[in-house]
């Protein structure tokens, strides 16, 4: 069965440069989630959009934005990125409220 | 006070035993919960939901549910060395999008 799509799966980037990062939903989910984790931390919701509309909003920083187009991908916007910004960003897409499945997620390593 | 709590362990259980994992939760509001395995460095990928109180079976793994104690519980049967993992707890408020995570218990299944 397909899965959630990501990329890149590993990204490196420095101090204040911007990143983006890409989600493809599994076909015919029309909902798009975004979530971080640190080294040893649990996943910590960030943003999610339905039907191309935001519709929940978690700790994510001024720095970053988020988009779902018409064709239900998603992408993350990460700006003047920090150290602390380094962890694992999972997508993760579901058919409406129902259960969430996650895509592989990408490494981003600031440096 | 998180959220959900869980036992981070480690946790470990000889192979073929059954392995027990623990979860509680403090939003009263939450309806839908779900346990996630994840493997070092991967995604967390979806074992069970459960939405109502009660058990619920699906091969070797049984999630026990609790509203009333504000408690999920994980069983896994038969224990393999392919289990041994981290396993996390996750909670949806009725309505909202995002899961909330427990901190994960880490299983180590012993051959």
């Amino acid at each position: 069965a397909a899965g959630v799509i990501q990329s890149p799966r590993h990204l490196i980037k420095e101090k204040r440069e911007t990143a983006t990062l890409k989600c493809y939903p599994i076909p015919r989910h029309d909902t798009v989630y975004w979530y971080q984790q640190g080294p040893g931390q649990d996943p910590q919701f960030l943003i999610s959009f339905y039907e191309k509309m935001q519709s929940d909003k978690g700790s994510i920083p001024d720095r970053f934005s988020a988009q779902q187009f018409s064709d239900y991908h998603s992408e993350l916007n990460m700006s003047s990125l920090e150290l602390g910004d380094s962890a694992l960003y999972f997508c993760a897409s579901s058919l409406g409220v129902d259960e969430q499945y996650f895509g592989p997620g990408t490494r981003l390593t600031v440096t | 006070q998180k959220e959900v709590e869980q036992n981070s362990g480690p946790l470990s259980v000889p192979e073929g035993a059954i392995a027990s994992l623990n979860c509680t939760y403090s939003d009263r509001g939450s309806q839908s919960f779900f346990w996630y395995r994840q493997y070092s460095g991967k995604s967390p990928e979806l074992i069970m939901s459960i939405y109502s109180n009660g058990d619920k079976e699906d091969g070797r793994f049984t999630a026990q549910l609790n509203k009333a104690s504000q408690y999920v519980s994980l069983l896994i049967r038969d224990s393999q060395p392919s289990d041994s993992a981290t396993y996390l707890c996750a909670v949806k408020r009725s309505g909202a999008q995002k899961l909330v995570f427990g901190q994960g218990t880490r299983l180590t299944i012993n051959p």
